[in-house]
């Protein structure tokens, strides 16, 4: 059973687009929400992070969306870059020190 | 500091054989993690240890074994290795802090293929 479901698996932008990553999760537990980026041959490194008690987060051109009643969140990526190239997991905590991660999906921006 | 380390960076095995691979933190985190990574999978956690002497079994434990004998070491064993272990394995540690964002740090990786 996959606890956080992540969509699309690919995607690809042109340079200063949008990028959306969404993702949904099933249990009600959860109470914390990073994103998380690996670059090709390094590990995954934290992004940006929500917990449930706001609707969104800003960190310059990211932005988490969450809607507790639909058990969604989302990724946007403004003005994409090729530098933000990159594969992007979700993840989901709650009752527990362990992250359940989503499969993840490869952006890719072009110049 | 340098963070979390992973050893070795490659490694091709034989089926049938053994091996370990290190992961070392120099954060004096409290809780260690190793994951795998195969394509259109995510992040697999393999086991994990909460603190120096205990471990956990993650969601695919199997053919794996670990050890976390020192706070700075957490060390994931193969006895056996077989095709299905080919992945690349992550190690990462945290140490959750009240009122903080929760991180978990990853190391940089070992990439294993069995044969």
């Amino acid at each position: 059973q996959q606890q956080v479901k992540q969509s699309p698996q690919s995607l690809i932008v042109q340079k200063g687009g949008i990028s959306i990553i969404n993702c949904a999760y099933e249990n009600t537990a959860f109470d914390y929400f990073p994103w998380y980026q690996q670059f090709p041959g390094k590990g995954p490194a934290l992004l940006i992070a929500i917990r449930p008690d706001v609707s969104e987060k800003k960190e310059g051109r990211f932005t988490i969306s969450f809607n507790k009643s639909a058990k969604q969140f989302s990724l946007h990526i403004m003005d994409s870059q090729p530098g933000d190239s990159a594969t992007y997991f979700c993840a989901a905590m709650g009752g527990s020190e362990k992250l359940v991660f989503g499969k993840g999906m490869k952006l890719t921006v072009n110049p | 500091n340098a963070g979390v380390t992973q050893t070795p960076k490659f490694r091709v095995l034989k089926t049938g054989q053994s091996m370990t691979l290190l992961c070392a933190q120099d954060m004096n985190h409290e809780y260690m993690y190793w994951y795998r990574q195969d394509p259109g999978m995510g992040l697999r956690l393999i086991h994990y240890s909460v603190g120096e002497g205990t471990t956990a079994k993650g969601e695919v434990p199997d053919g794996y074994n670990v050890s976390r004998l020192k706070k700075q070491n957490f060390l994931l064993g193969l006895e056996s290795a077989a095709p299905s272990q080919t992945s690349v394995y992550f190690c990462a540690s945290s140490s959750p802090r009240p009122g903080q964002i929760y991180e978990q740090y990853f190391g940089p990786g070992t990439r294993l293929t069995v044969t």
